[in-house]
């Protein structure tokens, strides 16, 4: 366990489908991410909450939509997606925003578009 | 686009044998961070070298920031099994982290 929960481990959804992704931190860090890790690419940020504002957005598809009720949760909501994108979807936090400090990831969702 | 290149994409070491992974930046970075992926797991944070021509160990890596903080490296003494898995470096960019492709280590027994 890594202090970051990420459920569900494993989502097969459907182009027309709506999930969401849940993040949950019990370290009391300040900062979250969302990453996207698709198979031989670098990790790509897409989004950055600090202190629950959202600080980033790597221009990342409308069909992706992150949520921030507060500086323990992240959620990431998806609908009509594609099948690019298919992905490990990571949750990370810090103790505060910046590079300066450690990230925690969670264990990710294995997402699969079909 | 990228801001930390890693070298070399895929390291095939012998069990027992020495390899060292290299990352490097165009630009001078404030800190580098190594993190470890294993195989069908998420990355986990080892270690952040903030210090030109810092050296730190832990165990069997050795974790090494260039004097002119735009290179960094890690060495592995005699490799086991348990060290499979994708090695990235990562860089601040614009105040946020980059990351490299990583390095993919696969270990013959």
């Amino acid at each position: 366990e890594t202090g970051v929960t990420q459920t569900p481990r494993h989502l097969v959804m459907g182009m027309t489908n709506k999930k969401s992704l849940k993040c949950e931190q019990h370290l009391g860090h300040n900062a979250m991410y969302w990453y996207k890790q698709s198979a031989k690419k670098p990790l790509e940020l897409m989004f950055v909450y600090s202190l629950e504002e959202r600080v980033e957005n790597n221009s990342v598809p409308s069909r992706f939509s992150p949520e921030c009720p507060n500086s323990s949760h992240l959620f990431l909501h998806l609908h009509t997606l594609q099948p690019e994108d298919s992905a490990l979807y990571l949750c990370a936090s810090s103790t505060t925003f910046g590079p300066g400090y450690g990230y925690t990831f969670g264990s990710g969702t294995r997402l699969t578009v079909v | 686009g990228q801001q930390v290149m890693q070298i070399p994409q895929y390291q095939h070491v012998q069990e027992g044998e020495d390899f060292t992974t290299y990352c490097n930046s165009s630009t001078t970075l404030s800190n580098i961070q190594w993190y470890k992926q294993r195989p069908g797991g998420h990355p986990v944070f080892l270690i952040q070298l903030v210090k030109s021509g810092e050296v730190k160990k832990q165990k069997r890596l050795t974790f090494q920031f260039g004097e002119a903080k735009k290179n960094s490296s890690l060495h592995i003494t005699a490799t086991q099994t348990t060290d499979v898995g994708t090695y990235f470096c990562a860089g601040p960019h614009d105040y946020k982290l980059s990351f490299g492709a990583g390095t993919t280590v696969t270990v013959r027994a």
